[in-house]
């Protein structure tokens, strides 16, 4: 598509179970983002991937949380032993890297956790 | 995580009517964004700013970025019922591939 894609749309999830969340950018765009939206709040920014470089993982809450981006492509947001506080909407974004390129987000994948 | 100071939280408006949000912060941006939610998306850009002071229109929507670089507003003239929906303010420190800074959003809601 010609869209920033994530999978799955919906996730429910038991406490203490881990899931793997994924983002398809758009093609061609070297820089990706995990952000984070809590119910009624704003975008929390967690993760950033540009080309090859070391990822700015600044924004990850806890050890719990690990992503990655496998071939500079398909990233994958790893959350180990769930709690009831990681439930949000994770969003991913992509932007192509040349200039002032805007950022793209994908319609996101609702986690809960119960 | 940092956030951005916005205002209003929430909005109740008449259809026709203008709107005006602002967005506030302690630090100097170098970008301003403005993006647009609707319910089960992901945002969307409305209007980008690169320069202090600069005003950018984009149809019946007007944004500034503050000659202070630490504020920018979004104004929306004659609003409409697709109008409705969260609105974000975004700030960028550099240029390039940095992460944005987001506002706490503005809901939008049209009173029919």
């Amino acid at each position: 598509g010609a869209g920033v894609s994530q999978s799955p749309s919906n996730k429910v999830t038991e406490k203490g179970k881990d899931v793997e969340l994924r983002c398809d950018p758009i093609s061609g765009h070297t820089a990706l983002y995990w952000y984070r939206q809590s119910l009624g709040q704003g975008l929390e920014f967690l993760i950033y991937f540009q080309g090859n470089s070391a990822p700015d993982k600044s924004g990850l809450p806890s050890d719990r949380f690990s992503a990655e981006r496998t071939g500079g492509s398909v990233s994958t947001l790893t959350i180990q032993r769930t709690q009831q506080e990681d439930s949000a909407v994770y969003l991913c974004a992509s932007r192509s890297g040349q200039g002032e390129s805007p950022l793209h987000f994908g319609n996101g994948t609702r986690l809960t956790v119960t | 995580g940092q956030q951005l100071n916005q205002s209003p939280q929430s909005m109740f408006i008449q259809e026709g009517e203008d709107v005006s949000m602002n967005c506030t912060s302690s630090s100097i941006f170098n970008t301003w964004l403005w993006y647009k939610q609707d319910p089960g998306e992901g945002p969307v850009l409305l209007i980008a700013l690169y320069k202090a002071g600069e005003l950018t229109s984009n149809g019946r929507l007007t944004a500034q970025f503050g000659i202070t670089r630490k504020d920018s507003f979004l104004n929306i003239s004659a609003s409409i019922p697709s109008d409705v929906g969260i609105y974000f303010c975004a700030g960028q420190l550099n240029f390039g591939n940095e992460k944005l800074t987001f506002g706490t959003g503005t809901r939008l809601t049209i009173i029919p």
